[in-house]
């Protein structure tokens, strides 16, 4: 089936506006992430969505980050008032949990967001 | 806190040549290891992961990892590199679901 996809894939922004990003996890998985990856640097965890349990927002840099997942599927992640620093690649995975064990993640091609 | 290492931000390696990345992991117990790959404007792809028994794993494109806990360490490696192997890797440990941290990550380069 298909796989992880995320829109749009490029994402230019003024500086204060608000963008959302979206994510279609893989048909039946139950936990999705959110990262985001900066020039050079590795994946820094954002949010975590499992199954109808309250998110882990632990890695969401200010209050500025929100995101949801309707229906146990599709998730947006909401950025207000962007920085210039919020610039970087942000990353969806999806991955199918048994008894809440890490499991393979299945990750999308990523939304570059640019905040001029 | 649990932490990852690479050591290495950027490898250069012959084609043909053969590969060691390293990957360092701080936590108490053994947490799930897993190695991806990230080719130039790709997503991230499973390479091969451990979660117990036998300590070598093998996964796709050749590559294999060991799994060496007295080192806390996962290396990752392939015997004879190819030119299409060049991309970014990536180490990641996990205790849960909702706790895989990944390494910042290892450039790999291939002189032809």
């Amino acid at each position: 089936g298909a796989g992880v996809s995320q829109s749009p894939s490029n994402k230019v922004t003024e500086k204060g506006k608000d963008v959302e990003l979206r994510c279609d996890p893989i048909s039946g998985h139950t936990a999705l992430y959110w990262y985001r990856q900066s020039l050079g640097q590795g994946l820094e965890f954002l949010i975590y969505f499992q199954g109808n349990s309250a998110p882990d927002k632990s890695g969401l840099p200010s209050d500025r980050f929100s995101a949801e997942r309707t229906g146990g599927s599709v998730s947006t992640l909401t950025i207000q008032r962007t920085q210039q620093e919020d610039s970087a690649v942000y990353l969806c995975a999806s991955s199918f949990l048994s008894a809440g064990r890490a499991d393979t993640q299945y990750f999308g091609p990523g939304t570059r967001l640019t905040v001029l | 806190a649990q932490s990852v290492t690479q050591p290495d931000i950027h490898i250069t390696v012959s084609e043909g040549a053969s590969l060691e990345l390293r990957c360092n992991y701080s936590y108490g117990a053994t947490p799930y290891l897993f190695w991806y790959v990230q080719s130039p404007g790709q997503g991230l792809q499973l390479l091969l992961k451990y979660f117990s028994g036998d300590t070598l794993v093998q996964g796709i494109k050749g590559f294999e990892a060991e799994f060496k806990r007295s080192q806390s360490s996962f290396n990752l490696r392939k015997p004879s590199v190819h030119w299409s192997d060049a991309a970014e890797y990536f180490c990641a440990v996990a205790t849960s679901a909702s706790d895989m941290r990944f390494g910042a990550g290892t450039r790999l380069t291939v002189k032809p």
